[in-house]
């Protein structure tokens, strides 16, 4: 079945070093993945976006990177601080479809000072 | 600020009660959704609206129901018939159909007495 999964369930790092939280995702056609911040108690905050037509995006601290050949794609945080700490979800649409969007069980970033 | 407002933070149901979650947004977003979230997991679709007057079930909506009649609402009912109803929910919107990153409320989280 269609399926989007983190491969790392915690990820400890220390304050000023980078992240990269990675996903991968099943032979299912999607076009569209986006990577979502959760803090505590708190709702699912959009970060970054990339389609299929391209292999990287920048952000503000963040770049998402996205191999099609083997299916998985990455988020990039440089220069972690401790407010970068909450857990990360990718997110896809599957299919081709835009109701549907599957979401993988979260990698939990800790920043240590 | 535009935005969606989920109320109330916390929710507590007596066996056999039926209790309706509040989702509404200002931010003449086309479509509203309904994701259901256990700890340590990603999000599952509960329920998904493109229009007014009309939605669909998504893959978990046995025991739920909504309703969608004004654009900004899209109130989630849990029924008794949901055995396991302890979890946070969580409403999100998106401007459109067609590929679109979803923006979440900062959710419910209902709990059993």
């Amino acid at each position: 079945g269609e399926s989007v999964g983190l491969h790392l369930p915690t990820l400890s790092v220390q304050e000023g070093d980078n992240s990269i939280i990675n996903c991968a995702y099943s032979n299912s056609a999607s076009d569209y993945f986006i990577w979502y911040k959760q803090e505590s108690g708190k709702g699912p905050q959009f970060i970054i976006d990339i389609r299929s037509n391209m292999d990287k995006r920048q952000g503000q601290r963040v770049t998402v990177l996205l191999n099609k050949t083997v299916k998985h794609l990455s988020l990039q945080i440089a220069a972690t601080q401790p407010g970068d700490s909450a857990v990360y979800f990718c997110a896809g649409f599957l299919n081709g479809g835009y109701n549907k969007l599957i979401f993988g069980a979260g990698t939990r970033l800790a920043v240590h000072p | 600020d535009g935005g969606i407002t989920q109320s109330p933070k916390y929710l507590f149901r007596k066996e056999g009660q039926n209790v309706t979650l509040s989702c509404e947004q200002n931010l003449n977003h086309d479509a509203m959704y309904w994701y259901r979230q256990d700890p340590g997991q990603g999000l599952r679709l509960i329920y998904y609206s493109q229009i007014v007057n009309d939605f669909q079930k998504g893959d978990i909506a046995e025991g739920y129901s909504v309703s969608r009649e004004k654009k900004e609402s899209f109130p989630l009912t849990v029924t008794s018939a949901q055995k396991n109803p302890t979890a946070f929910y969580l409403c999100a919107s998106t401007l459109g159909t067609g590929g679109q990153p979803q923006h979440f409320g900062d959710g419910t989280r209902l709990s059993i007495l």
